[in-house]
């Protein structure tokens, strides 16, 4: 059973910093992952998605990397702003033959940039 | 593209009532999903549609819920006889396919179910 956790749970920084939010997950054996962003009370924005065949990819200040063998994946904010507080996603798509789609989440970890 | 829109945005109910949701996917998007996020938790799988058939619910869809997508168009979910269990934000997603940005999902604004 694939199972997917955020750690930190929560993180609180100043203005300006660079940060890495991590993610980690059971089961190698993934079609994806992307990493979304989710405001208070509100649906899901996606920020980012990793094929399985990929190491990152990259969006304005945001980067997110890859490694499957290890099971694990980061997320990578530069320039922290207080504009991206929030809870950030990560969830996975398993690498099946019925191939369905369907999102495995984690937990989230919750942001706050402090101006 | 108006994005996913799902009715209502609040729900509150008594125990024992039935509910139904509706959710608008992105209007060339075969693929809908619903899942279901607790607080603190991330959202949970619920069901799946490519068109109008449904080819996957989780063991978390009890009998109580049934969800349609007729004409492979928008979808509803319905919740008979509620429970306080069932309170939670119900999410809707849809995407245009399986292979590459294709299958980013687009999520809904939410359904938040609170049931007394």
């Amino acid at each position: 059973k694939q199972e997917v956790t955020q750690i930190p749970a929560a993180l609180s920084v100043p203005e300006g910093e660079n940060l890495v939010l991590n993610c980690s997950f059971t089961d190698s054996a993934i079609y994806n992952l992307q990493w979304f962003r989710q405001d208070p009370g509100k649906g899901l924005t996606s920020l980012l998605l990793i094929q399985s065949s990929q190491r990152e990819q990259t969006s304005g200040r945001l980067n997110a990397s890859l490694d499957k063998s290890s099971g694990r994946s980061t997320l990578y904010i530069a320039a922290s702003q207080p504009g991206d507080s929030a809870t950030y996603l990560c969830a996975v798509r398993r690498s099946t033959t019925s191939n369905t789609g369907k999102l495995i989440f984690g937990q989230g970890t919750t942001l706050q940039v402090k101006p | 593209d108006t994005g996913v829109s799902q009715d209502p945005r609040h729900k509150i109910t008594k125990r024992g009532q039935n509910v139904t949701f509706r959710c608008d996917p992105i209007s060339e998007h075969n693929r809908l999903y619903w899942y279901r996020q607790t607080l603190g938790q991330g959202p949970e799988f619920l069901t799946y549609f490519q068109n109008e058939a449904q080819l996957e619910k989780s063991r978390l869809l009890s009998d109580r819920f049934s969800a349609e997508r007729p004409k492979g168009s928008f979808s509803t979910l319905e919740i008979q006889r509620t429970e306080q269990g069932d309170s939670a934000m119900y999410l809707c997603a849809s995407s245009l396919g399986d292979r590459g940005s294709r299958e980013t999902q687009y999520f809904g604004p939410g359904t938040r179910l609170l049931v007394l």
